[in-house]
């Protein structure tokens, strides 16, 4: 039962270069989330998506893009990575009433 | 503004000391609050979700409770295995994968 899995789980990259997180999900459920976990911070909310084909912005969305075109996978695009974007990033999926379940995370290095 | 606050930061227990872990949220709409146990380099791990005032949870040396402005985590007779990082969530009306988390409070239980 492999739940929500990220996979890198550990990348660095130099200032500019773009990447792609990516997210699958096992439990067929509807929503998915991106959220950054940074020191002294709770969990802060990227993109999430409740559906296929549907996604949309949360609290902190500049710099970073996301699709959903199956219900299984949401991976999260850093367009031009920036030092601020150096954090760990958690993938998340709830059915549409209950619990969310986190990835592993993935850490991530921007120099 | 929706927030979650909890406190303290970081506590510090001998093995068998009870005590509690405090989350206040001033979240309108609030659907759902969320427990979750992270440890170091994993992911959260879900603990409990509590719907309404006056609600009550167990699992284990763990009891969780809500009033209409705070949750408690109660830990009865900590272990070592007890030691992580608590987090607690609100989630809002619009869909239970956007939380809003609090920064959490370290737990270290010493034998």
């Amino acid at each position: 039962n492999a739940g929500v899995t990220q996979t890198p789980k550990f990348q660095v990259l130099k200032t500019g270069q773009s990447m792609t997180l990516q997210c699958a999900q096992d439990m067929n459920h509807e929503y998915m989330s991106w959220y950054r976990q940074d020191p002294g911070m709770g969990l802060r909310l990227i993109h999430y998506s409740v559906g296929a084909g549907i996604t949309d912005q949360g609290e902190v969305p500049n710099g970073y893009n996301v699709s959903r075109s199956t219900t299984e996978d949401f991976p999260l695009r850093l367009l031009s990575a920036a030092p601020s974007q150096t954090s760990v990033y958690f993938c998340a999926s709830s059915p549409k009433t209950g619990s969310a379940f986190f990835g592993q995370g993935t850490r991530l290095t921007v120099v | 503004e929706d927030q979650v606050t909890q406190s303290p930061e970081a506590l510090r227990l001998q093995e068998g000391e009870s005590s509690s872990l405090n989350c206040s949220y001033t979240v309108s709409g609030l659907r759902g609050l969320f427990w979750y146990r992270q440890d170091p380099g994993k992911g959260p791990e879900f603990l409990f979700t509590l719907y309404s005032a006056g609600e009550e949870k167990e699992k284990e040396r763990l009891k969780a409770t809500l009033t209409k402005k705070e949750s408690f985590l109660h830990i009865t007779a900590p272990k070592p295995e007890d030691s992580a990082t608590y987090l607690c969530a609100g989630g809002f009306s619009g869909g239970y994968n956007k939380l809003i988390f609090g920064a959490g409070t370290r737990l270290a239980v010493h034998p």
